[in-house]
């Protein structure tokens, strides 16, 4: 069975500065997707970068970097350069095959 | 048109009220998922559907009852429910074959429920 560990419940930081959002992952499949999204309050689940069992380089979308390392199974989230509009639930989630499943969030306050 | 779309937002319902929550995808995707989302728990994966077909069913409780007429519509028929029900009902489409481990999910924007 997949799951999925976020192991920070809340997070702090300060506008333009960056911070890391972990997340790591079990799962017996091969082959699978790692994904971050972002819920802001209004409640629209929001896709933010994704990174493949197989890709050898971290993925990186903007301000979103996501640190992969497959041993350790963990893909942890980087956002460089926080803004105010970061603030919101972050989830992680893994996918194999049709099936995605989340972890419990991480709560980020972005403070001016 | 938005990708996914969800109606109503807001729904609040007596417990022995009958209604539906409706989704419809404009992306081309041919598997659709239901979420329920309550305060302070992870997402929980109620239904999954690939094609028309139901190829998951979490353990959830008969009174959610979905329905998939076409790969761009979803529904989730709601009947005798729960207090402890009251919760985000999100859906998501995605391109559904179990090669496509790469594809996200692309969610509407829920629709809260409040079981009085």
């Amino acid at each position: 069975a997949q799951k999925i560990t976020q192991t920070q419940p809340g997070m702090f930081v300060q506008e333009k500065e960056a911070v890391t959002l972990d997340c790591t992952y079990d799962t017996s499949d091969q082959s699978y997707g790692l994904f971050w999204y972002k819920q802001p309050s209004s409640g629209e689940m929001i896709f933010l970068i994704y990174q493949g069992s197989y890709d050898e380089q971290n993925a990186t979308e903007g301000r979103y970097s996501l640190n992969f390392q497959k041993a350790r199974k963990s893909a942890n989230l980087v956002i460089s350069a926080s803004q105010l509009g970061d603030s919101a639930m972050y989830f992680c989630a893994m996918r194999v095959a049709r099936d995605m499943r989340f972890g419990a969030g991480t709560r980020l306050t972005v403070k001016p | 048109e938005t990708g996914v779309t969800q109606t109503p937002r807001h729904l609040v319902m007596g417990m022995t009220n009958k209604k539906s929550l409706k989704c419809e995808q404009h992306l081309g995707h041919n598997a659709m998922y239901w979420y329920k989302q309550s305060a302070k728990k992870p997402l929980e994966l109620m239904f999954v559907y690939n094609f028309k077909e139901q190829t998951e069913n979490n353990s959830v409780p008969s009174r959610f009852s979905p329905e998939c007429p076409n790969s761009s519509h979803l529904f989730l028929h709601l009947h005798t429910l729960q207090p402890e029900d009251s919760a985000l009902y999100l859906c998501a489409s995605s391109q559904g074959r179990p090669s496509s481990y790469n594809s996200p999910l692309h969610f509407g924007n829920g629709t809260r429920l409040t079981v009085t």
